[in-house]
């Protein structure tokens, strides 16, 4: 079964550092999105991309955030500055249409923890 | 912003039994809902969806139904087997956005 695969699983960062996650999305699929979970809170989207471009993002997905996919394969999110709070589990997540039929495939997530 | 509650946060099933998980949503421009099942250290794994023009979805053991007029949803597990549990999410998505929303989510334990 094809599946959305996450590098690294786990990544502890000082406060203040850049941080890059990076996801390899299931092959045919268009659209790609990050997700995040604080611990114990519900999943927040952050961003989708789709056509080489940001098709939509939220409120947390401020100026400290970016979304790259630099070859045909990897799909990476970028924190410029890490804060405490921006400590999540991370999830990549892709479609082949828009998630509306059969949702989306996560992958496993990245845990981030900023100290 | 509560567009999506999971009022349970969590809910013990005995193994054979059915299970019923709850879901509300305040946003009536929402017509396309997903349940979403995640096992701890693992990314959530899609179940099941529901389109605003239908009020029943079933998939083997698992059926969602939508009650648009009370903006609510459930997922029945029958029955219910140890495997199932796990932590189970809705989430809800309007037509004119890519992203969905999810609820808090509620942790099922199915009891052997």
């Amino acid at each position: 079964e094809p599946e959305v695969t996450q590098t690294p699983s786990h990544q502890v960062t000082q406060m203040g550092q850049e941080v890059i996650l990076r996801c390899v999305p299931i092959s045919n699929h268009l659209y790609f999105y990050w997700y995040r979970q604080i611990l114990g809170q519900k999943v927040e989207f952050l961003v989708s991309f789709y056509n080489n471009e940001i098709s939509e993002k939220s409120e947390i997905f401020d100026d400290q955030f970016s979304v790259e996919r630099p070859d045909g394969s990897n799909f990476t999110l970028k924190i410029r500055s890490t804060k405490l709070e921006d400590s999540a589990m991370y999830f990549c997540a892709s479609s082949d249409l828009r998630g509306t039929y059969y949702g989306y495939t996560f992958g496993s997530g990245t845990r981030l923890t900023v100290v | 912003d509560q567009q999506v509650k999971q009022n349970s946060p969590s809910l013990s099933v005995q193994e054979g039994r059915i299970s019923i998980l709850n879901c509300d949503y305040t946003n009536s421009m929402f017509d396309y809902f997903l349940w979403y099942k995640k096992y701890p250290a693992e990314g959530p794994t899609f179940l099941i969806s529901i389109s605003s023009i239908k009020d029943k979805n079933e998939d083997g053991r698992f059926t969602v139904f939508l009650n648009k007029s009370a903006k609510h949803l459930s997922l029945h597990i029958v029955p219910s087997q140890p495997g199932d549990s796990a932590v189970y999410f809705c989430a809800a998505n309007d037509a004119g956005t890519y992203k969905y929303i999810f609820g808090t989510g509620t942790r099922l334990k199915v009891l052997a």
